[in-house]
């Protein structure tokens, strides 16, 4: 199975300032089926990013995606109050479907 | 618009079973499929497997085979998910997720909130 490591593990950043999540796969992924999902303490995964560099409806561009292969990022690039949440990496091409282990986000 | 409902919290027995439903509203239920997703308290995000809603033809993550089964019920948009032999490490919440392959290219677009199954003796 595609192994997805993610780091950091947490990530403490200040409002208004910019952060990068990375995501490396352990074999190439392709770029179609990659994506990124917020969650949020007691909620649902919500979906960001898919085919590693759109964003889905409703996300605002402050988030971008962007990588191919084995490397992808998440830029989150002004900070807002309700983007602090963990961040996980996804690919959707291969079965198994696999999810990084997530990023922290955190004031 | 777009929703997933879920079945609520469950508490079971070690070796019990649980099954979970799903009801879809506000899009053609057969022409998608539905992943099923757990995440054990204060862990990551594991996929289960999926199920066509027109065929109901599934596939299963291989970790879950013999012990999971999706189906669903196309007179009431509703997708199930049963997990026999229940142990300890089964205490999670599941979700269900659309699989989106339209607009975002097989991504999982929308989400149930969650069911938690506790399994405790």
């Amino acid at each position: 199975e595609i192994v997805l490591t993610q780091s950091p593990g947490t990530l403490s950043v200040s409002p208004g300032e910019r952060a990068t999540l990375s995501c490396r796969a352990s074999e190439s992924v392709s770029s179609t089926y990659f994506g990124w999902y917020q969650q949020k303490t007691g909620q649902a995964p919500r979906l960001l990013i898919y085919s590693a560099s759109s964003r889905a409806t409703g996300i605002p561009d402050r988030f971008s995606g962007s990588g191919s292969e084995t490397d992808f990022t998440l830029t989150i690039s002004r900070l807002e109050p309700e983007d602090f949440a963990v961040y996980y990496c996804h690919q959707y091409g291969r079965s198994p479907i696999t999810f990084g282990g997530g990023t922290r986000v955190e004031i | 618009q777009v929703q997933l409902v879920q079945s609520g919290a469950e508490v079971k027995k070690p070796g019990a079973s649980v099954k979970v439903s799903c009801k879809a509203s506000g899009y053609t239920f057969t022409d998608y499929y539905m992943h099923w997703v757990r995440q054990a308290p204060g862990q990551g995000l594991e996929w289960m497997g999926w199920i066509y809603g027109k065929s109901g033809g599934t596939s299963y993550a291989q970790k879950f085979q013999g012990r999971v089964t999706m189906t669903r019920d196309t007179s009431i948009n509703t997708v199930y998910m049963e997990l026999t032999r229940l142990t300890s490490a089964d205490t999670a919440v599941y979700f269900c997720a659309r699989r989106d392959d339209y607009l975002t290219g097989h991504a999982m677009d929308v989400w149930g909130k969650g069911t938690t199954v506790t399994v405790s003796s």
